[in-house]
């Protein structure tokens, strides 16, 4: 899986969109970007996925640029509940031997009040 | 629908000792992937069942162990407890399809403890 590179922490005000971005310079044409948090002490929760077009969700959005070497991830209005540490991960989404996450460092995301 | 549950949620154990640990996936999910959490390690991808065969294996010594059964409900034994072995255990379902639900949902993990 390539590799990716994310800001160890941001914050953001409550109400505010918040933009996570990902580096992932050396993703290949087959592999989908992914974006899971984990809150304190929880299970990571899958939040969103794409290859090349903007995804969006109940949850968030996610740009892709064209060249597809980075992305970002919006949460349109940031909650306190969004406090939380977001992974992006690249992945290919092929055959059997693909069900393996491979989680780098992430973004502590704080939302202030 | 219910969410991925693990049990025990805590657990407590001495050094030398095994553990098992339990995951109730997903409804019609029938992959199961296990990670180990540490601080000093973060996420790691420890095995993947599918049809209760391990069809994915990450880098752990032989302690670490799993199986899955035919209603996809999979184990994860762990022996001959050791200090660095204190994490917190996660489980993961996905559909497992081929070409389909690769997204993976989470259990709430089990806090293993050893001293």
């Amino acid at each position: 899986d390539a590799k990716t590179t994310q800001p160890p922490s941001m914050d953001c005000a409550e109400g505010r969109a918040a933009n996570l971005p990902c580096n992932h310079s050396t993703i290949s044409g087959n592999e989908y970007v992914y974006w899971y948090r984990q809150i304190h002490s929880q299970g990571p929760q899958y939040i969103i996925h794409g290859l090349k077009n903007n995804e969006t969700n109940e949850m968030a959005s996610l740009i892709i640029t064209e060249d597809r070497k980075s992305s970002t991830l919006i949460l349109p209005h940031a909650t306190l509940r969004d406090t939380a540490v977001y992974y992006c991960i690249v992945r290919v989404n092929s055959g059997g031997s693909n069900y393996k996450l491979t989680f780098g460092k992430g973004t502590l995301l704080t939302v202030n009040p | 629908k219910a969410g991925v549950t693990q049990t025990p949620r805590y657990l407590i154990k001495t050094r030398g000792q095994q553990v098992t640990l339990s995951c109730s996936p997903i409804s019609g999910h029938r992959s199961v992937s296990w990670y180990q959490q540490t601080p000093g390690q973060g996420l790691q991808f420890l095995f993947e069942y599918f049809s209760e065969t391990q069809r994915n294996k990450g880098n752990f010594p032989g302690r670490f162990s799993g199986r899955q059964f035919s209603n996809s409900r999979s184990e994860m034994n762990v022996s001959t407890l050791e200090l660095g072995d204190s994490a917190l255990y996660l489980c993961a379902s996905s559909l497992g399809g081929q070409g389909v639900g690769y997204e993976q949902y989470f259990g709430p993990g089990t806090r293993l403890t050893v001293t």
